[in-house]
């Protein structure tokens, strides 16, 4: 069974600045995929960024990137040049690829002040 | 493209009343996920289909729930009889052979 952990309930930055969300999972499984959701107030759930796990090269997306640490199993997303639109509900989440179904973490709420 | 379909967006129902929401995935994807949305639990995966079979229903919580993929452009979860526990945001998405996943705008789901 997967399992994937958000241990930060909430995080608040300020706008301009980097802010990184953290996340760990754990996945007996070999080949798998770990993404990043946003989730705005209009609660449409918005595909972020996305890491296969034998790519050893972190994913990079405009000004979203991750850390994939594959050992220690931890996928923490880096958003650089924090804008107010940026203000969501972020939800890292794995896949096999075996049997193709998301599981998500409980989610990290994102406020990005003014 | 116009994405994943969902009906309808609101849904307030009494306790007791069968309610259906409905699902169009993506052309051309073969996966169709349900979850369903609380602020307790988080984000739960109720069911999904390959190829319109279900292939995983152990995320159905009850017998009240149950849910259809009679082609490959519709699918259907129902909810008979409903109770207020079962308020929450219901998503569906569909995604072709997790290469990526697309999720509908979500139905959100009152019982009263």
């Amino acid at each position: 069974a997967q399992t994937v952990t958000q241990s930060q309930p909430e995080m608040s930055v300020q706008e301009a600045e980097t802010v990184t969300l953290s996340c760990t999972y754990d996945t007996s499984e070999s080949n798998y995929y770990l993404f990043w959701y946003k989730q705005p107030p209009s609660r449409q759930m918005i595909l972020v960024i996305r890491q296969e796990a034998y790519k050893q090269q972190n994913a990079t997306e405009n000004r979203f990137s991750v850390n994939f640490q594959k050992a220690a199993k931890s996928f923490s997303l880096k958003i650089s040049d924090s804008q107010l639109g940026d203000t969501a509900m972020y939800f890292c989440a794995s896949d096999t690829g075996a049997n193709s179904k998301l599981t998500f973490g409980k989610g990290i709420t994102l406020s990005v002040r003014p | 493209d116009a994405g994943v379909i969902q009906s309808p967006r609101h849904e307030v129902t009494e306790m007791g009343q069968e309610v259906t929401l409905r699902c169009k995935p993506i052309s051309g994807h073969d996966y169709l996920f349900w979850y369903r949305q609380t602020m307790m639990r988080g984000l739960e995966l109720l069911i999904y289909f390959n190829n319109n079979v279900p292939i995983d229903d152990s995320g159905m919580p009850e017998d009240r729930f149950s849910a259809k993929m009679p082609n490959a452009s519709f699918s259907t979860l129902k909810i008979q009889p409903s109770e207020p526990r079962d308020s929450a945001v219901y998503f569906c998405a569909s995604s072709l052979s997790a290469t990526g996943y697309t999720f509908g705008s979500g139905t959100r789901l009152t019982v009263v």
